[in-house]
């Protein structure tokens, strides 16, 4: 079975410095996308970013950039100059492309102190 | 403005009371799909449609049914909610599949009494 683990359930970080929120995944597929979600207080899911995985290079939407290591399954997010509407909880996605199912992960909740 | 509606956003009912909860999109979207979200569980797929009349199983389609008969629907059915149906329920769209951005809507709170 295709698992997503996102192994910090809470984070806590003061404003502007720089956190690193790490996803392991498990899958023996070579065709797949992941994908952050940031979902704030007001419930509304949002997409922080994309990962295609047959490209090496990783992807990066202004503050918010990923480290994708194929090999050892890895896709952690990273967040720069944290501000406080970074609060939210966090969920990394596993999108599966042969079935088009999509796994998330249990998600991090991650606190910007100010 | 693109978005997917659901309907009701909360919703308290009864042990084996059939409700549905619906979901639309306005963006011609091919892909939508059914999620429920629980503390320490994130979110787990319910069902998904790749398009009108295919519809298909996602990690935990026990208790719902589904029925994609207009590309912009996508209503979720409990025929006979029980207490542990009690959850906050997404409905998402995309463009094409697993491998595009989901757009959710607000989510519905669902108690089962």
């Amino acid at each position: 079975a295709q698992t997503v683990t996102q192994s910090q359930p809470e984070m806590s970080v003061q404003e502007a410095e720089t956190v690193t929120l790490s996803c392991t995944y498990d899958t023996s597929e070579n065709n797949y996308y992941l994908f952050w979600y940031k979902q704030p207080p007001s419930r509304q899911m949002i997409l922080v970013i994309r990962q295609e995985a047959y490209k090496q290079q990783n992807a990066t939407e202004n503050r918010f950039s990923v480290n994708f290591q194929k090999a050892a399954k890895s896709f952690s997010l990273k967040i720069s100059d944290s501000q406080l509407g970074d609060t939210a909880m966090y969920f990394c996605a596993f999108g599966r492309t042969r079935d088009d199912k999509i796994i998330f992960g249990k998600g991090t909740r991650l606190h910007i102190l100010p | 403005e693109a978005q997917v509606t659901q309907n009701p956003r909360y919703l308290i009912t009864v042990t084996g009371k059939k409700l549905t909860v619906t979901c639309s999109q306005n963006m011609n979207h091919e892909y939508m799909s059914w999620y429920r979200q629980d503390p320490g569980l994130g979110l787990r797929q319910i069902y998904y449609s790749m398009n009108v009349e295919v519809t298909d199983k996602g990690d935990v389609p026990e208790g719902y049914k589904v029925s994609r008969k207009e590309k912009r629907n996508f209503p979720l059915i409990l025929e006979s909610p029980s207490p542990n149906q009690t959850s906050l329920y997404f409905c998402a769209s995309s463009f094409g599949g697993s491998s595009y951005e989901q757009y959710f809507g607000p989510g519905t709170r669902l108690t089962v009494t």
